[in-house]
């Protein structure tokens, strides 16, 4: 079972880029790398998904090192109402039994 | 993107009666769902798998017979909640997938408390 570690905090300010890294030293070949937004009282949202190098989409980026031991989500000029957890989750297609072990998270505050 | 529905949305029960909900999938096929538990300030905490037609499979620590879960179609699954207590006060979130997609879709969320 890949195991994730990511900072319980981070603060910052409107307009900045935030980067949000997760650990995952024992990745296994078929593992995916998943990262949801969660606010508070609502269920976890999808934000982006990868499996090597560089994935980006209308809202984040998500840089992959080779080794895959490690990954970064990026959000670009962060505004207020990205205030939210920010889980990172890795798992393969084949075996949903190991996909959905939620970490702490990542409790982003953007101030004004 | 795949909308997923629960409920009720919240419900405050008596301690000692059950208490059902109910997660759709709205515009997909959900092939399998899972349902969480989250505890105040906590992550989200995998309580069963189920796939259409078949057993659920529980976490280790999840009573199965305290939380039974049916995933009678393709687009709903319940959990109940029996004989519920106060310890069982929580926020309930169901996720579903489409077979062979490794992207969770979660519902809502259900805010349960039992007084």
């Amino acid at each position: 079972l890949a195991k994730t570690t990511q900072p319980i905090s981070m603060d910052s300010y409107e307009g900045q880029e935030v980067n949000i890294t997760c650990s995952h030293n024992n990745i296994a070949t078929n593992d995916y790398i998943t990262w949801y937004q969660q606010f508070p009282s609502q269920g976890p949202r999808f934000i982006i998904q990868g499996y090597k190098t560089k994935v980006t989409n209308e809202v984040a980026s998500l840089f992959i090192p080779a080794d895959r031991k490690s990954s970064t989500l990026s959000l670009p000029r962060v505004s207020l109402s990205d205030t939210a957890v920010y889980y990172c989750l890795v798992g393969d297609r084949d075996n949903y039994g190991q996909n959905f072990v939620f970490g702490p998270g990542t409790r982003l505050s953007v101030l004004p | 993107g795949a909308v997923v529905s629960q409920h009720p949305s919240r419900v405050i029960c008596k301690s000692g009666t059950s208490v059902k909900i109910e997660c759709r999938s709205l515009d997909f096929q959900a092939t399998t769902m899972f349902w969480y538990r989250q505890f105040p300030k906590q992550s989200l905490m995998l309580m069963a798998t189920s796939n259409e037609g078949s057993k659920a499979t529980y976490e280790q620590g999840v009573e199965k017979d305290k939380f039974l879960i049916n995933h009678a179609s393709l687009t709903l699954s319940t959990l109940t909640v029996t004989s519920a207590h106060p310890e069982d006060s929580s926020f309930y979130i169901c996720s579903a997938t489409a077979g062979g997609v490794l992207e969770q879709f979660f519902g809502p969320g259900t805010r349960l408390t039992v007084l």
